[in-house]
């Protein structure tokens, strides 16, 4: 399996309260994902990195931000959480930028009150 | 309209049978199509890739890609309960793995 730790796992908070979602791989890759995965979506791109310090948005990336201060992390946060932001996320890499294979963790289960 | 659609089933197959699995997308500029696996509750893991049209054998499974019609496929030979999981068809035009993922098609085979 991909060296891919997501954490939390598991979240519960209040609307309107900031969240930090920690994805930590131990890959080596230069790529990087956050995904949103709802139900009837699908997964959906939220922001993604191409290397440290270098983000760019995704289809969803409203509510989120991104930071990438070393290879092997990257943060995804929701400033102030709102309903519409419950989700399971997924974190993803790859090793390059156009071969379609990511590397997927295991989730972040978000629900938001 | 969608970018993908994709069949959400559920489908529910007997051991043995072959699944067919599909999805269709709008945007031309597609060069990549992949087939991901998911198993309940964990992250998704690549299953097919192909490029441009085409078949692409792998065992069991058999990814295909009609361009013209904007059409993928995924067969499953011999279908085995192991492979109950949820399929994801994801396509892109290239560049940064920016993936469109399909809603996923959810597979039961019963033994």
């Amino acid at each position: 399996d991909a060296g891919i730790t997501q954490s939390p796992r598991h979240k519960v908070t209040e609307t309107g309260t900031p969240v930090t979602l920690r994805c930590h791989q131990t890959e080596n890759h230069r790529y990087m994902y956050w995904y949103r995965q709802d139900p009837g979506h699908g997964l959906r791109l939220i922001h993604y990195s191409y290397g440290v310090k270098d983000t760019d948005k995704g289809e969803v990336s409203d509510g989120y931000s991104v930071s990438r201060s070393k290879t092997e992390d990257f943060l995804l946060t929701l400033e102030s959480a709102t309903s519409s932001q419950t989700s399971v996320y997924f974190c993803a890499i790859s090793r390059d930028r156009e071969s379609g294979e990511l590397f997927f963790g295991e989730g972040s289960r978000l629900t938001v009150l | 309209q969608k970018e993908v659609e994709q069949d959400p089933g559920p489908l529910s197959v007997p051991e043995g049978a072959i699944v067919s699995l599909n999805c269709t997308y709008s945007n031309s500029a597609f060069q990549y199509f992949m087939w991901y696996r998911q198993y309940s509750r964990k992250g998704p893991e690549l299953l097919m890739y192909t490029y441009s049209s085409g078949n692409k054998e792998d065992g069991r499974f058999t990814a295909q890609v009609d361009k013209s019609s904007k059409y993928i496929s995924l067969f499953i030979r011999d279908s085995q309960p192991s492979d109950s999981a949820t399929y994801l068809c994801a396509l892109t035009a290239g560049g940064y793995n920016k993936l469109i993922f399909g809603a996923g098609t959810r597979l039961a085979v019963h033994p």
